[in-house]
Protein backbone atom coordinates (compact mmCIF):
# COMPACT_ATOMS: atom_id res chain seq x y z
CA UNK A 1 0.00 0.00 0.00
CA UNK A 2 1.56 3.66 -0.88
CA UNK A 3 1.96 5.61 2.31
CA UNK A 4 2.73 9.07 2.43
CA UNK A 5 3.70 10.80 6.04
CA UNK A 6 4.15 14.22 6.36
CA UNK A 7 5.69 15.76 9.96
CA UNK A 8 7.52 18.66 10.85
CA UNK A 9 4.14 20.94 11.06
CA UNK A 10 4.43 23.27 13.84
CA UNK A 11 3.38 27.40 15.01
CA UNK A 12 6.34 29.38 14.21
CA UNK A 13 7.02 33.14 14.16
CA UNK A 14 6.97 35.16 11.05
CA UNK A 15 10.52 35.32 9.40
CA UNK A 16 11.08 32.14 11.16
CA UNK A 17 12.06 29.14 9.56
CA UNK A 18 11.15 25.27 9.40
CA UNK A 19 11.38 21.90 7.45
CA UNK A 20 8.74 19.60 6.64
CA UNK A 21 9.07 16.05 6.20
CA UNK A 22 7.55 13.33 4.16
CA UNK A 23 8.17 9.48 4.28
CA UNK A 24 7.32 7.31 1.72
CA UNK A 25 6.50 3.31 1.39
CA UNK A 26 4.79 1.08 -0.97
CA UNK A 27 6.31 2.61 -3.77
CA UNK A 28 10.23 3.18 -5.81
CA UNK A 29 10.19 6.39 -4.39
CA UNK A 30 13.59 7.47 -6.63
CA UNK A 31 11.07 6.24 -10.02
CA UNK A 32 8.48 9.27 -9.19
CA UNK A 33 8.23 12.95 -9.21
CA UNK A 34 7.24 14.43 -5.56
CA UNK A 35 5.40 17.61 -4.52
CA UNK A 36 4.12 19.56 -2.09
CA UNK A 37 0.66 21.02 -2.28
CA UNK A 38 -0.94 23.56 0.38
CA UNK A 39 -4.10 24.57 2.00
CA UNK A 40 -4.76 27.68 3.82
CA UNK A 41 -7.75 27.29 6.29
CA UNK A 42 -10.99 27.28 4.99
CA UNK A 43 -8.99 27.65 1.04
CA UNK A 44 -8.82 25.87 -2.25
CA UNK A 45 -5.05 23.78 -2.72
CA UNK A 46 -2.46 25.70 -4.30
CA UNK A 47 0.75 23.66 -6.07
CA UNK A 48 3.80 24.43 -3.63
CA UNK A 49 7.21 23.02 -5.37
CA UNK A 50 7.88 19.94 -7.14
CA UNK A 51 11.27 17.73 -7.40
CA UNK A 52 12.35 15.67 -10.31
CA UNK A 53 13.12 11.71 -9.49
CA UNK A 54 16.97 12.08 -9.09
CA UNK A 55 16.54 15.92 -7.57
CA UNK A 56 17.89 16.99 -10.44
CA UNK A 57 15.15 19.82 -11.62
CA UNK A 58 12.85 21.22 -9.46
CA UNK A 59 10.47 23.68 -9.60
CA UNK A 60 8.19 26.32 -7.50
CA UNK A 61 4.74 28.61 -7.22
CA UNK A 62 5.93 32.42 -7.46
CA UNK A 63 4.53 32.64 -3.83
CA UNK A 64 7.16 30.49 -2.41
CA UNK A 65 10.13 30.93 -5.13
CA UNK A 66 13.00 32.00 -3.18
CA UNK A 67 12.17 31.60 0.61
CA UNK A 68 11.60 27.35 0.42
CA UNK A 69 13.27 24.55 -1.19
CA UNK A 70 12.52 21.35 -1.90
CA UNK A 71 14.80 18.19 -1.70
CA UNK A 72 15.02 14.88 -1.40
CA UNK A 73 16.88 11.32 -0.14
CA UNK A 74 16.24 8.58 -2.30
CA UNK A 75 18.29 6.86 0.02
CA UNK A 76 15.55 7.24 3.19
CA UNK A 77 12.49 7.62 0.82
CA UNK A 78 11.93 10.75 2.30
CA UNK A 79 11.13 14.30 0.78
CA UNK A 80 11.86 17.32 2.36
CA UNK A 81 10.70 21.35 2.42
CA UNK A 82 12.73 23.78 3.72
CA UNK A 83 10.84 26.78 4.28
CA UNK A 84 12.36 30.18 5.20
CA UNK A 85 11.31 33.83 5.92
CA UNK A 86 7.76 32.60 6.49
CA UNK A 87 4.96 34.67 6.10
CA UNK A 88 1.57 34.83 8.05
CA UNK A 89 0.24 33.62 4.57
CA UNK A 90 2.22 30.57 4.17
CA UNK A 91 -0.24 28.92 7.32
CA UNK A 92 -1.43 26.25 5.76
CA UNK A 93 -2.26 21.86 5.91
CA UNK A 94 0.97 21.17 3.61
CA UNK A 95 0.34 17.67 1.93
CA UNK A 96 3.02 16.15 0.27
CA UNK A 97 1.77 13.92 -3.34
CA UNK A 98 3.37 11.13 -5.03
CA UNK A 99 3.77 12.66 -8.54
CA UNK A 100 4.21 11.32 -12.24
CA UNK A 101 6.26 7.97 -13.09
CA UNK A 102 9.68 9.24 -14.27
CA UNK A 103 7.99 12.72 -15.99
CA UNK A 104 9.03 16.18 -14.63
CA UNK A 105 4.85 17.37 -14.48
CA UNK A 106 2.19 18.04 -12.53
CA UNK A 107 -0.39 15.59 -11.49
CA UNK A 108 -0.41 13.40 -8.18
CA UNK A 109 -2.03 10.31 -7.52
CA UNK A 110 -1.64 9.57 -4.11
CA UNK A 111 -1.88 12.15 -1.18
CA UNK A 112 -0.40 11.73 2.59
CA UNK A 113 -2.90 13.60 5.28
CA UNK A 114 -0.93 16.71 5.39
CA UNK A 115 1.41 18.71 8.44
CA UNK A 116 0.13 22.30 9.71
CA UNK A 117 2.22 24.94 9.50
CA UNK A 118 0.84 28.48 11.35
CA UNK A 119 2.84 31.40 11.17
CA UNK A 120 1.92 33.28 13.89
CA UNK A 121 3.43 35.89 16.70
CA UNK B 1 0.93 32.54 -14.79
CA UNK B 2 -2.27 31.29 -15.84
CA UNK B 3 -5.75 31.11 -14.15
CA UNK B 4 -7.70 27.96 -13.99
CA UNK B 5 -11.41 27.94 -13.60
CA UNK B 6 -14.46 26.51 -12.14
CA UNK B 7 -17.43 26.92 -11.39
CA UNK B 8 -18.06 27.88 -7.40
CA UNK B 9 -20.82 25.33 -6.69
CA UNK B 10 -23.08 23.46 -8.25
CA UNK B 11 -26.10 21.46 -7.17
CA UNK B 12 -27.38 17.63 -8.21
CA UNK B 13 -30.12 15.80 -7.48
CA UNK B 14 -29.28 12.17 -6.18
CA UNK B 15 -29.24 10.06 -9.00
CA UNK B 16 -29.12 12.61 -11.09
CA UNK B 17 -26.20 13.66 -13.70
CA UNK B 18 -23.64 16.58 -13.27
CA UNK B 19 -20.83 18.14 -15.32
CA UNK B 20 -18.25 20.36 -13.88
CA UNK B 21 -15.58 22.11 -15.69
CA UNK B 22 -12.31 23.35 -15.88
CA UNK B 23 -10.97 26.42 -17.98
CA UNK B 24 -7.48 28.10 -18.53
CA UNK B 25 -7.08 32.08 -18.77
CA UNK B 26 -4.48 30.98 -21.89
CA UNK B 27 -7.30 29.63 -24.26
CA UNK B 28 -8.61 26.08 -24.82
CA UNK B 29 -7.63 23.54 -22.15
CA UNK B 30 -6.37 19.99 -24.43
CA UNK B 31 -4.54 16.51 -23.44
CA UNK B 32 -1.23 18.41 -23.17
CA UNK B 33 -2.57 20.07 -19.68
CA UNK B 34 -3.39 16.79 -18.53
CA UNK B 35 -6.20 17.77 -16.58
CA UNK B 36 -6.37 15.92 -13.00
CA UNK B 37 -9.78 15.69 -11.04
CA UNK B 38 -9.52 15.52 -7.04
CA UNK B 39 -11.98 15.04 -4.54
CA UNK B 40 -12.26 16.56 -1.26
CA UNK B 41 -14.58 16.11 1.50
CA UNK B 42 -14.24 17.94 4.76
CA UNK B 43 -11.33 17.16 7.04
CA UNK B 44 -9.77 14.55 4.34
CA UNK B 45 -7.33 14.65 2.14
CA UNK B 46 -7.55 15.34 -1.35
CA UNK B 47 -8.01 11.62 -3.55
CA UNK B 48 -7.50 12.15 -6.94
CA UNK B 49 -10.02 10.59 -9.22
CA UNK B 50 -9.37 11.27 -13.05
CA UNK B 51 -5.76 11.64 -14.77
CA UNK B 52 -4.61 12.95 -18.37
CA UNK B 53 -8.25 13.58 -19.02
CA UNK B 54 -9.87 10.46 -18.68
CA UNK B 55 -8.03 7.92 -17.12
CA UNK B 56 -9.57 6.60 -14.02
CA UNK B 57 -7.74 5.06 -10.94
CA UNK B 58 -8.30 1.46 -9.85
CA UNK B 59 -10.19 3.53 -6.64
CA UNK B 60 -12.66 5.76 -9.06
CA UNK B 61 -16.18 4.80 -8.71
CA UNK B 62 -17.57 3.98 -12.04
CA UNK B 63 -20.21 7.01 -11.97
CA UNK B 64 -17.27 9.32 -12.85
CA UNK B 65 -15.84 10.25 -16.29
CA UNK B 66 -13.17 12.86 -17.68
CA UNK B 67 -13.47 14.67 -20.92
CA UNK B 68 -12.86 17.92 -23.29
CA UNK B 69 -15.99 19.55 -23.64
CA UNK B 70 -16.40 22.69 -25.51
CA UNK B 71 -12.38 23.94 -24.47
CA UNK B 72 -12.53 22.53 -21.14
CA UNK B 73 -11.85 19.94 -18.88
CA UNK B 74 -15.04 18.00 -18.01
CA UNK B 75 -15.93 15.62 -14.88
CA UNK B 76 -19.28 14.11 -15.19
CA UNK B 77 -20.58 12.40 -12.68
CA UNK B 78 -23.43 10.16 -13.50
CA UNK B 79 -26.07 8.53 -11.05
CA UNK B 80 -24.81 11.01 -8.04
CA UNK B 81 -25.06 9.83 -4.57
CA UNK B 82 -24.94 11.69 -1.42
CA UNK B 83 -21.25 10.13 -0.44
CA UNK B 84 -20.76 12.51 -3.78
CA UNK B 85 -21.65 15.54 -2.28
CA UNK B 86 -17.65 17.44 -1.44
CA UNK B 87 -15.64 19.92 -3.10
CA UNK B 88 -14.00 19.01 -6.62
CA UNK B 89 -10.46 20.65 -7.68
CA UNK B 90 -8.89 19.88 -11.21
CA UNK B 91 -5.12 20.84 -11.55
CA UNK B 92 -4.00 21.60 -15.51
CA UNK B 93 -0.05 21.40 -16.50
CA UNK B 94 1.81 24.25 -18.20
CA UNK B 95 4.87 24.30 -20.34
CA UNK B 96 7.85 25.17 -16.75
CA UNK B 97 6.30 22.23 -15.30
CA UNK B 98 4.43 24.56 -13.15
CA UNK B 99 0.47 23.31 -12.43
CA UNK B 100 -2.33 25.09 -11.36
CA UNK B 101 -5.41 24.07 -9.42
CA UNK B 102 -8.63 25.49 -9.81
CA UNK B 103 -10.05 27.41 -7.36
CA UNK B 104 -13.02 24.32 -6.65
CA UNK B 105 -16.15 23.71 -6.82
CA UNK B 106 -18.51 22.91 -4.21
CA UNK B 107 -21.02 20.12 -5.27
CA UNK B 108 -24.29 19.40 -3.48
CA UNK B 109 -26.30 16.47 -3.64
CA UNK B 110 -30.09 17.61 -2.71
Amino acid sequence: EVQLVESGGVVVQPGGSLRLSCAASGFTFDDYTMHWVRQAPGKGLEWVSLISWDGGSTYYADSVKGRFTISRDNSKNSLYLQMNSLRTEDTALYYCAKGVLGLVRGGMDVWGQGTTVTVSS
Amino acid sequence: QAVVTQEPSLTVSPGGTVTLTCGSSTGAVTSGHYPYWFQQKPGQAPRTLIYDTSNKHSWTPARFSGSLLGGKAALTLSGAQPEDEAEYYCLLSYSGARPVFGGGTKLTVL
